[in-house]
């Protein structure tokens, strides 16, 4: 099946740096969602997002739905050591039967 | 919150053995999902399930089946393990497109 594209695969930042990643594709989603799994355990809910423009926050994270509806990106500011983990972008479409698309994972790595 | 409970953490069965992961889910959601995740191919939709008794294909249903006899509950069965099922495989509930919640996974192994 599809993939969204997630960008970047890997990051190592230090300790209090801020972090990016974004989720793009060529189709329209109606739903983005950010999601991190850390090693051996289930994917756990970040952040939902569901209309164009939505920026909304969870702490120190923050994901906005892309205007287009063709994108959508996470950032995690001050950074610390429990955020290592991979974190997940997540799409729905219309017509797909509340089936979600996956992107690919962002591996972060944070040194002290 | 929506809790998603898989039965096991950790399975370790026989090539050709009949294996049943189980997952129940608390919250009354319409939609139960099974996944599996592999290393470079990302999670993968094995089945759902709209309702009870109904049932969609995934992505990659050979050599899987399942069964949803009562809403809260979702079973996945592999008929006849192989070793090329080994697997972290996750299950997920959601409301519509909503609250969509996975379990902690179950990591098999076939030896």
């Amino acid at each position: 099946g599809q993939q969204l594209n997630q960008s970047p695969q890997s990051m190592f930042i230090q300790e209090g740096e801020d972090v990016s990643m974004n989720c793009t594709s060529s189709s329209i989603f109606n739903t983005w969602l950010w999601y991190k799994q850390e090693p051996g355990e289930g994917p756990v809910l970040l952040i939902a997002l569901y209309k164009a423009g939505e920026l909304t926050s969870n702490g120190r994270l923050t994901a906005q739905f892309g205007i287009t509806r063709k994108d959508s990106f996470l950032n995690i500011s001050a950074s610390i050591p429990s955020d290592v983990g991979i974190y997940f972008c997540a799409g729905h479409k219309a017509g797909t039967a509340s089936k979600l698309t996956f992107g690919t994972g962002t591996r972060l790595q944070v040194t002290l | 919150d929506v809790k998603v409970t898989q039965s096991s953490r950790y399975l370790v069965k026989r090539t050709g053995e009949k294996v049943f992961l189980e997952c129940v889910q608390d919250m009354d959601h319409e939609n139960m999902f099974w996944y599996r995740q592999d290393p470079g191919l990302g999670l993968r939709l094995i089945y759902f399930s709209y309702d009870v008794k109904m049932k969609e294909k995934g992505d990659i249903p050979e050599g899987y089946s399942v069964s949803r006899e009562k809403k809260e509950r979702f079973s996945l069965i592999l008929e006849s393990a192989s070793t090329n099922q080994t697997s972290m495989y996750l299950c997920a509930s959601s409301l519509g497109q909503r609250y969509y919640t996975f379990g902690s996974g179950t990591r098999l192994t076939v030896v």
